[in-house]
């Protein structure tokens, strides 16, 4: 069974850094590219980026490339978002997912809150 | 970037009964849609990918048509456990992006 569980998260001033992570399981988390989806409070969803199995390539929303970083350890079978300079905007549930049928998010984790707050 | 508009915005509708969502694309997606199920309080888990292709495990009440710019996704025979927003996304092209979203409820 696919597993993704993510962490992280939490309250965090504007303008600090965060990393979250997403631990894979059920699967050879080194055969699939992954991604970072989130959804704010008002159920908009919006694609942050992803990363191919290998970790040589990633693609992020244009919007957000200049302060998240998408990375991962496949020997640890974890994901990454590392966030910086967050702003009130980026409060939202983060999801980790994983490839299936041709696209980046067909299996999803359970999410993690983040909220930028003073 | 790609915009998806997706409609309507909430729905309500009969045990039993079909009910079928819309979304629109701006560009031709050649039919890299994907419409996504998210129950209250869980993640989203993916129904129907290439427009009409059903996800494992998915019961076979729902369905996804369309072409182009134009798709839907129809379920038949309308359970309770069918209550949940989706959602539609275009993967075609980079960004990938979001529809707004439908609420749907029964009546």
């Amino acid at each position: 069974e696919v597993q993704l569980v993510e962490s992280g998260g939490g309250l965090v001033q504007p303008g600090a850094s965060l990393k979250l992570s997403c631990v894979a399981s059920g699967f050879t988390f080194s055969d699939y590219w992954m991604s970072w989806v989130r959804q704010t409070p008002g159920k908009t969803m919006e694609w942050i980026g992803d990363i191919k199995y290998d970790g040589s390539y990633t693609n992020y929303a244009p919007s957000l490339k200049n302060r998240f970083t998408i990375s991962r350890d496949n020997a640890k079978s974890t994901l990454y978002l590392q966030m910086s300079n967050v702003r009130s905007e980026d409060t939202a549930t983060y999801y980790c997912t994983r490839g299936s049928m041709g696209i980046t998010t067909g299996y999803w984790g359970q999410g993690v809150m983040v909220t930028v707050s003073s | 970037d790609i915009q998806m508009t997706q409609s309507p915005a909430s729905l309500s509708a009969s045990l039993g009964e079909t009910v079928t969502i819309e979304c629109r694309a701006s560009e031709d997606i050649y039919n890299g849609l994907a419409w996504y199920q998210q129950k209250p309080g869980k993640s989203p888990q993916l129904l129907i990918y290439n427009a009409n292709s059903l996800h494992t495990g998915v019961p076979s009440r729902f369905s996804g048509s369309g072409s182009g710019t134009q798709y839907s996704l129809k379920i038949n025979s309308l359970q309770s456990e069918d209550v949940a927003s989706y959602f539609c996304q275009q993967y075609y092209n980079y960004p990938l992006t979001f529809g707004s979203g439908t609420k749907l409820e029964i009546k």
